[in-house]
Order: C-alpha cells, then sequence, then structure tokens
C-alpha cells in the first residue's frame, strides 16, 4: 500500500515563530488531507488539497503532486496551534479509503 | 463543515465484556463510514470500511468477529468490540465522507477512548 511520510516528527518552537511540515507519499493521490488533532483527540479539517495551493489565514497547503509532497505552513504561530499535524491521502479514485502519514507533533512555547 | 458524533466519548469496562460505540453523521448522509484506532503517541490505523445495507469490510490483520460493525442507517454505524481485554484498550475513531462537486473530504468523530480493566 501507499507509504506517507512526514517530517519532522517533533517540533517546538517559540511563540510568533513560522514553520513548515511536509508530507511525502509514495504513490499518485487523488486525495489528500490535512488535519489538525488537538490535545483532547478531535481530528480538525485544515485542507483538502490533491493539488495546488490553499490559504486560510494563517495556515496554507501546497500539493505538488507529480513530485508526491505536500507543505504545511505555519505563520505567526499561536500556543493554540500545539498539537499533532497529520496528513492523509487516499491513491485511488473513488476509493475514499485514507492513510495517515507518522504525523508532526508541534509544541509552541510561548 | 459537516458534523460527526461518536458515543460515548470516554468508557472503562471490565475484561470480558462488550462495549458498543455509535458514529453518526448529523448533517449529512453517509453510505460509507470508516472505524479507525489510535494508540498513544502513533497515527491513525484504518481498521474497517462500514457500508450502509451491507457487510463491513475489514483491514488486513482486523479480526471481523472481535470488532462487529454495523451501518443501520445512513447516519449511523456502530462498532462493537466483542469480549473486550485490555489490549483492545486505545482511541477509536470514526469518519464519515462528504462529496462536494470534486472534492471527497473526510470528517471525523471527536473519538471515543476505550480502557479495559
Amino acid at each position: 500500500g501507499i507509504q506517507v511520510e512526514q517530517s519532522p516528527p517533533d517540533l517546538i518552537l517559540q511563540e510568533g515563530a513560522n514553520s513548515t511540515l511536509r508530507c511525502n507519499f509514495s504513490d499518485s493521490v487523488n486525495n489528500l488531507q490535512w488535519f489538525h488533532q488537538n490535545p483532547w483527540g478531535q481530528l480538525i479539517n485544515l485542507f483538502y488539497i490533491p493539488s495546488g495551493t490553499k490559504q486560510n489565514g494563517r495556515l496554507s497547503a501546497t500539493t505538488v503532486a507529480t513530485e508526491r509532497y505536500s507543505l504545511l505552513y505555519i505563520s505567526s504561530s499561536q500556543t493554540t496551534d500545539s498539537g499533532v499535524y497529520f496528513c492523509a491521502v487516499a491513491s485511488n479514485f473513488g476509493n475514499e479509503k485514507l492513510t495517515f502519514g507518522t504525523g508532526t507533533r508541534l509544541t509552541i512555547i510561548p | 463543515g459537516a458534523v460527526v458524533s461518536q458515543h460515548p466519548s470516554r468508557v472503562i469496562c471490565k475484561s470480558g465484556t462488550s462495549v458498543k460505540i455509535e458514529c453518526r453523521s448529523l448533517d449529512f448522509q453517509a453510505t460509507t463510514m470508516f472505524w479507525y484506532r489510535q494508540f498513544p503517541k502513533k497515527s491513525l490505523m484504518l481498521m474497517a470500511t462500514s457500508n450502509e445495507g451491507s457487510k463491513a469490510t475489514y483491514e488486513q490483520g482486523v479480526e471481523k468477529d472481535k470488532f462487529l460493525i454495523n451501518h443501520a442507517s445512513l447516519t449511523l454505524s456502530t462498532l462493537t468490540v466483542t469480549s473486550a481485554h485490555p489490549e483492545d484498550s486505545s482511541f477509536y475513531i470514526c469518519s464519515a465522507p462528504l462529496t462536494s462537486g470534486w472534492a471527497d473530504t473526510q470528517y471525523f468523530g471527536p473519538g471515543t477512548r476505550l480502557t479495559v480493566l
């Protein structure tokens, strides 16, 4: 099956800093989503982005499908950004089964 | 955005008992729902696909007789952990896809934390 690797595994930043999280996948995808898992375990949808670039406030994401990677940018980090960020992909059109990446644990220090 | 609920949010039970977890899509219909399992500090692993009106399909290594899935309606799927044991303790999360145009977005429930004593 498709392999999804995220980097870095852990990231500790001062409040106000910017960060870039990376997601590499081993096969072509028709679905790619970024999630933020908060400390209570809830997965919050950030982006649906199988290709192209999207922005939502301080967050933006870019997926280069031909090179099999996606990037999540967080600018002006806040303590509420802390948590685990996952990318998840589905590799076949019409197959909604998501394979999750290994995750990046982000800690924002006041 | 679409809302998916789960109940209960937390359950503690004795070894040997069965536990039922409900997953509901609150404002949309879902012919398919998915059940995931997450161990502490690990990623989510897909357990099974719940299909409305037909049998669930299980991922390799997941015991279908241990984890019973019923998709009774277009808004409800249930996962029953039968004869639970301490190794079944985990965080169980369901999801449902919502298709809008060409976007096929998965929405996740808040999860159920199961502790088996």
